[in-house]
């Protein structure tokens, strides 16, 4: 089982829609998440982290859910120039930071 | 604005050839990662470092080893280069400090080696 898993989409939907993606880890001392952005043969760049209480980034929303051990991204009023792969990310137990990687959900917002 | 800078975007090298992956941070980041990423398998560590000279392993070290002289600088050596080590390889630093609020990585604009 990987330690980290998205379901991969794409995820097609018109502009204007509310998107939702989940994520799910496997190890349950897991510290700290959050969601990248990949754009097309670009690198990830850090989208927002994703706090216990859950966290609000203007149209971007995440949620974490320990008990389930599984993250999610919801997205509001889909643009276009939201379309890229949305990395989950966990931090283990470890101190040294090491961040483990999802294999990244991908979204197309079609006009 | 801060940086992590890849030495090559794009690279074509033989099979068995030593390749060197260098990559340069300037934001006095402790720690210095190397990732391959390949379609359908995700980003995938290969090696790490917390330090000046130390170097962790990582998933998937196995035909790599790696270099840390400077704290700015963590460089990446295939040591015979093969086929399947074709891959887009992205370096990444953060600082210690674990966790914080703002955690996270910054990432090299990547590497595409093509091994032929």
């Amino acid at each position: 089982r990987k330690e980290v898993e998205q379901d991969p989409g794409p995820f097609n939907v018109p502009e204007g829609a509310t998107v939702a993606f989940n994520c799910t880890y496997s190890n349950s001392a897991s510290q700290s998440f959050f969601w990248y952005r990949q754009d097309c043969r670009k690198e990830p760049k850090l989208l927002m982290s994703v706090y216990s209480s859950g966290n609000e980034d203007g149209r971007f929303t995440a949620q974490l859910n320990r008990a389930s051990q599984y993250i999610s991204l919801l997205i509001r009023d889909s643009k276009l120039s939201d379309s890229a792969t949305y990395l989950c990310v966990v931090i283990g137990s470890s101190n040294t930071g090491k961040l483990i990687f999802g294999q990244g959900t991908t979204l197309q917002v079609k006009p | 604005d801060v940086k992590v800078t890849q030495s090559s975007r794009y690279l074509v090298k033989r099979t068995g050839e030593k390749v060197f992956l260098e990559c340069v941070q300037d934001m006095d980041h402790e720690n210095m990662f190397w990732y391959r990423q390949d379609p359908g398998l995700g980003l995938r560590l290969i090696y790490f470092s917390y330090d000046v000279k130390m170097k962790e392993k990582g998933d998937i070290p196995e035909g790599y080893s790696v270099s840390r002289e400077k704290k700015e600088r963590f460089s990446l050596i295939l040591e015979s280069a093969s086929t399947n080590q074709t891959s887009m390889y992205l370096c990444a630093s953060s600082s210690t400090g674990y966790p914080s609020t703002n955690y996270g990585y910054t990432f090299g604009s990547g590497t595409r080696l093509t091994v032929v």
